[in-house]
């Protein structure tokens, strides 16, 4: 069974610009997630999808992020502009129902903001 | 107050020897906990869920106690190839949060 799938692995940008990330999630899982994971912390989560439909955004910062999973499959998650605390790794993880502990995470996209 | 905490080590402990850690949640409303590990430069991935009397895998034993609201992690007879971080995960509602993940590292 194919796992979720991220792109791109790794990218740098300068503050201020933009970039989008892409995840493809395990194919049948309803619930989509996209994690900020800073360097010695444990993974943030940024949104969470049931389906197509916006469930939890509340730690989203919504005046530089936003996210979209428009047919209720693939998600791209979106900073503009992006700042240096952004430097991250950006985790795309899916399951079944949400909340279920069973969350299967795809590799992730190293951003680092210069 | 954090909703999942844990003391990020690093515990360095010698191959065969045994080592446990806790983390402790805020929510006691709180209904799922599980451990997850992750290996350096890796997505988590799932463990272990612990249950109200416990949890046992191989050499991996998880513990609750609701009443002082913690979680605990053992793991016996340590490999090298257990180092790693371990995050502690709570569902409250809908969501998982994650700790910073205790960070095991063990020595030959």
């Amino acid at each position: 069974e194919a796992g979720v799938a991220q792109s791109p692995r790794y990218k740098i940008i300068e503050k201020r610009q933009s970039v989008a990330f892409w995840c493809n999630p395990i194919s049948g899982h309803a619930t989509l997630y996209w994690y900020q994971q800073i360097l010695g912390q444990g993974p943030k989560l940024l949104i969470q999808f049931q389906n197509n439909g916006v469930v939890d955004d509340s730690q989203l910062p919504k005046d530089r992020f936003s996210a979209e999973r428009l047919k209720g499959v693939d998600s791209t998650l979106k900073i503009q502009p992006a700042k240096l605390e952004d430097s991250a790794v950006y985790l795309c993880a899916s399951s079944l129902s949400p909340g279920d502990g069973l969350e299967f995470f795809g590799p992730g996209t190293r951003l680092t903001v210069l | 107050r954090k909703e999942v905490e844990q003391d990020p080590g690093p515990f360095n402990v010698p191959e065969g020897a045994t080592v446990a850690f806790n983390c402790t949640y805020s929510n006691s409303a709180s209904q799922s906990f599980f451990w997850y590990r992750q290996d350096c430069r890796k997505e988590p991935k799932l463990l272990m869920s612990v249950y109200s009397s416990g949890n046992e895998d191989g050499r991996f034993t998880a513990q609750l106690n609701r009443a002082s609201q913690y979680i605990s992690l053992l793991i016996r007879d340590s490999k090298l190839s257990d180092s790693a971080t371990y995050l502690c995960v709570v569902r409250d509602g809908d969501r998982l949060a994650f700790g910073k993940g205790n960070q095991v590292v063990v020595i030959p």
